[in-house]
């Protein structure tokens, strides 16, 4: 079965501190992996994807096949940052996705 | 705005009343997907469109629950005879056909509260 685990509700940081997000999935063959974020009082929108190996708003994610992860990082916070973050899972191929619990961030200042 | 739109933003229901929403979703899109959203949890897919063909429905979905896209453009989701477990936020998304797992585009959503 695949699954989504984000074993984070909520993570603190400090502004300017490094944060990691965790993800882990399970899901038998190769699938697409996602994060979205949840900015307050906004639609859920996709931040990055890992087969764009990009690095959006200085957020990275690297897929690792080995430990099924794909955790999300930056290496200094902002308080723009503060949002509710999601990992989620294709395997579909037409885009239907299975999501973590969610991530809520709280950076302060 | 040109993105996902649904309507109404929120409900408020009696228990046992039927309720439907709509979502109209980006212009160009081919693919729509219904989620639902309890409080502490991510979305759960409920449904999913290509066109005006519906073809994949979740578990999730009882018999009270029915959606329709007749001509491929917008769609509506029917909750029948409502229950308390109902209460959720419903989502609706979009996404192109030309790419694999391109980008769904998610609405504001619709809070349902059954009471």
């Amino acid at each position: 079965a695949q699954r989504v685990t984000q074993p984070e509700k909520l993570l603190s940081v400090f502004k300017g501190a490094p944060v990691e997000l965790k993800c882990n999935y399970s899901y038998s063959g190769s699938p697409e992996l996602f994060w979205y974020v949840q900015y307050s009082r906004q639609r859920l929108q996709l931040l990055l994807r890992h087969i764009s190996r990009e690095s959006i708003k200085g957020f990275t994610a690297d897929l690792n096949k080995g430990e099924t992860s794909f955790h999300l990082k930056k290496p200094f916070a902002q308080e723009e940052d503060s949002a509710m973050y999601y990992c989620a899972l294709s395997g579909s191929g037409w885009g239907k996705l299975q999501f973590g619990a969610g991530t809520q961030v709280v950076v302060t200042p | 705005d040109t993105g996902v739109s649904q309507d109404p933003r929120h409900k408020i229901t009696k228990r046992g009343q039927n309720v439907t929403f709509r979502c109209d979703p980006i212009s160009e899109h081919n693919r729509l997907y219904w989620y639902r959203q309890t409080l502490g949890q991510g979305p759960e897919f409920l449904t999913y469109f290509q066109n005006e063909a519906q073809l994949e429905k979740s578990r999730l979905l009882s018999d009270r629950f029915s959606a329709e896209r007749p001509k491929g453009s917008f769609s509506t989701l029917e909750i029948q005879r409502t229950e308390q477990g109902d209460s959720a936020m419903y989502l609706c998304a979009s996404s192109s056909i030309r790419v694999m797992n391109t980008e769904a585009f998610f609405g504001q959503g619709t809070r349902l509260t059954v009471v």
